[in-house]
């Protein structure tokens, strides 16, 4: 198996609302990514989850949460979200941790948000 | 400080030609390269690296990417474009020290047209 699922496809939510993202690999891969991207932009790197520790944060706001509950699974918790933070917002992984530098990311498909 | 320069916003090539798109990138050390195609409401797909050894890299797809250290380049290319290639290809770097992070360039958008 070499997908990296991500759950919801599209998501809209108001500006006072609770919403989770979801991704789930199951490669054995070690390190886990959340990328925010804007279209035709190359994605922008928020945090990394290397043998489940939080090892990056980009200084992200803090009304995005990450949560790794396992090796497998990496959730992005939202709240209070602006509308600037509509984006389409991908999860990766890649087999080792953050020292793993030669080992190619997989990508999901992402979660098409949009904050109304 | 690592970058990753794409010049082209825009390739266009006519299907059954040759394609290249461009990459230049700059680190401290030795570079791990890599290059990514992201089809419309899609996530990034890899398509092949640069570790170490053979300057001539060859992934999926039938695309290949030569390593050239003196110009610090990392150009891929592929003999015959298929209008299927039509895509936004993303180049990306890492090196000893970044801690897992990739440097992205801005992108490149092929179209390849009958």
């Amino acid at each position: 198996d070499t997908e990296v699922t991500q759950t919801p496809k599209h998501l809209v939510m108001g500006m006072t609302n609770k919403k989770s993202l979801k991704c789930e690999q199951h490669m054995g891969h070690r390190a886990m990514y959340w990328y925010k991207q804007k279209a035709k932009k190359p994605p922008e790197l928020m945090f990394v989850y290397s043998y489940e520790k939080l090892s990056i944060n980009e200084s992200v706001p803090s009304r995005f949460s990450p949560e790794c509950p396992n090796s497998s699974l990496l959730n992005l918790h939202l709240h209070a979200l602006q509308p600037e933070d509509s984006a389409l917002y991908l999860c990766a992984s890649s087999l080792q941790g953050i020292t793993g530098n030669g080992y190619e990311q997989y990508f999901g498909p992402g979660t098409r948000l949009t904050v109304t | 400080a690592q970058s990753v320069a794409q010049p082209e916003d825009q390739v266009n090539v006519a299907e059954g030609n040759p394609l290249t798109v461009k990459c230049t990138y700059s680190v401290s050390g030795n570079p791990y390269l890599f290059w990514y195609v992201q089809y419309p409401n899609r996530g990034l797909q890899f398509l092949l690296k640069y570790i170490t050894g053979d300057n001539l890299v060859k992934g999926s797809y039938g695309f290949e990417a030569e390593f050239n250290k003196s110009q610090t380049s990392f150009h891929l290319k592929k003999p015959s474009a298929l209008v299927s290639d039509s895509a936004l290809y993303f180049c990306a770097v890492r090196a000893g020290g970044s801690a897992g992070k990739s440097t992205f360039g801005d992108g490149t958008t092929l179209t390849v047209k009958p």
